[in-house]
């Protein structure tokens, strides 16, 4: 299996910071990793595919990068509506598995 | 707009099977990959497996022995099916379409709460 990993595990930030979540795989993934936005009662969000590619309508202070085992989600520039738990998934393998989740919350 | 919604009962008793439907509109299920996904209460999220159009088949090995997933183009379902299930499968149930072979999941369904219980 492949193991993701995030980095940290929780954050809190004020808005209109920067903010910056890793993941780490196990093994080499290339480029199969997306980042997804979750709040809580509802379904996760596509926010970043292919580690870089922005989702259709989702705001541009998000930006994804990273390739092989380690990969970056930043936040340019916080906003009210992006506290939430953030999630990897990776996609390479035949046995997809995603990130144990960052939770970002208000300082 | 493609929207999935999932349906199916929400409490199961222990050793039973756990069956859930998801119904896709706005869009053809043909020649996409669709998918299963549970989060347990408070905790992250894990995929179960996923089906193609045709019928192909990939499966999480952990939950391999219990799992069927099936797909009825023409009603624009597919369908989870899990056996003898425990407290330990007690989640919220998420379907959801894969952006191609490998692909992200791009569209969810706002998921179910199956609950494991006698």
């Amino acid at each position: 299996d492949i193991q993701m990993t995030q980095s940290p595990s929780s954050l809190s930030a004020s808005v209109r910071d920067k903010v910056t979540i890793t993941c780490r795989a196990s093994q080499n993934i290339t480029t199969y990793l997306n980042w997804y936005q979750q709040k809580p009662g509802k379904a996760p969000k596509l926010l970043i595919y292919a580690a870089s590619s922005l989702h259709r309508g989702v705001p541009s202070r998000f930006s994804g990068s990273g390739s092989g085992t380690d990969f970056t989600l930043t936040i340019s520039s916080l906003q009210p509506e992006d506290f939430a738990t953030y999630y990897c998934q990776q996609s390479y393998s035949t046995l997809w598995t995603f990130g144990q989740g960052t939770k970002v919350e208000i300082k | 707009q493609v929207q999935l919604q999932e349906s199916g009962p929400g409490l199961v008793k222990p050793s039973e099977t756990l069956s859930l439907t998801c119904t896709v509109s706005g869009g053809s299920i043909s020649n996409y990959y669709w998918s299963w996904i549970r989060q347990p209460p408070g905790k992250g999220l894990e995929w179960i497996g996923y089906i193609y159009s045709s019928g192909s088949t990939n499966y999480n090995p952990s939950l391999e022995s219990r799992v069927t997933i099936s797909v009825d183009t023409s009603q624009n379902q597919f369908s989870l099916k899990l056996t003898s299930v425990t407290a330990a499968d007690t989640a919220l149930y998420y379907c959801a379409r894969v952006g191609g072979y490998r692909g992200p999941f791009g569209y969810w369904g706002q998921g179910t709460l199956v609950t494991v219980s006698s």
